[in-house]
């Protein structure tokens, strides 16, 4: 079973380039969200979504876009890339309970 | 928002030694739930507490689930080098009207250095 899936796994992007981050789950959950982890800060939400065609703020929105057509797929967008956006970035999704974790993005932004 | 202090931020042990971590919180939560984090991997449940006073074991780790609802504890006994990793605790508010939509506030993290 394939869990939660990420792609990329590794983007460097230039400052104001913009790029898309795709998730995708199998399990047929209803929430799905993206969290950044930064050192020393844990894992901060950005957005996430209760379900297909709804997206809401998380914790650290700013800069930050998503969408979510399918069910089975989050995307997280960002229009102009800053090197504060450097980051680790996670997607995870669950039915309420504990999250199923992607293994992550690893963006820099130079 | 919610707030959830972890501690320590790091530890490093030998290899056979028990291992304990706790997170506290200004507000009080309805599930506990801890996870590991390898390198270069997303974080993987561990343990999920769903009610005060609560204690679970899964292997040689064993978390507890506050009595105030504000803070957890996890424990590892005799270590070994593959429980290297972070570990984050993370609380989650269930209210009856569902609208914690499942959300998890996370600790900081408590990087584990085990020692051979």
């Amino acid at each position: 079973n394939a869990g939660v899936t990420q792609t990329p796994k590794f983007r460097v992007l230039k400052t104001g380039q913009s790029m898309t981050l795709l998730c995708a789950q199998d399990m047929n959950h209803e929430y799905m969200y993206w969290y950044r982890q930064d050192p020393g800060m844990g894992l901060r939400l950005i957005h996430y979504s209760v379900g297909e065609g709804t997206t809401a703020k998380g914790e650290v929105p700013d800069g930050y876009n998503v969408s979510r057509l399918k069910k089975q797929n989050f995307l997280l967008g960002l229009e102009s890339a800053a090197p504060s956006q450097t980051s680790v970035y996670f997607c995870a999704s669950s039915q309420g309970g504990g999250y199923t974790f992607g293994s992550g993005t690893r963006l820099t932004v130079v | 928002g919610q707030q959830l202090n972890q501690s320590p931020q790091s530890m490093f042990i030998q290899e056979g030694e028990d291992v304990s971590m706790n997170c506290t919180s200004s507000s009080i939560f309805n599930t506990w739930l801890w996870y590991k984090q390898d390198p270069g991997e997303g974080p993987v449940l561990l343990i999920a507490l769903y009610k005060a006073g609560e204690l679970t074991s899964n292997g040689r780790l064993t978390a507890q689930f506050g009595i105030t609802r504000k803070d957890s504890f996890l424990n590892i006994s005799a270590s070994i080098p593959s429980d290297v990793g972070i570990y984050f605790c993370a609380g989650q508010i269930s209210n009856a009207g569902g609208t914690s939509y499942g959300k998890l506030t996370f600790g900081q993290g408590t990087i584990l250095t085990v020692h051979p």
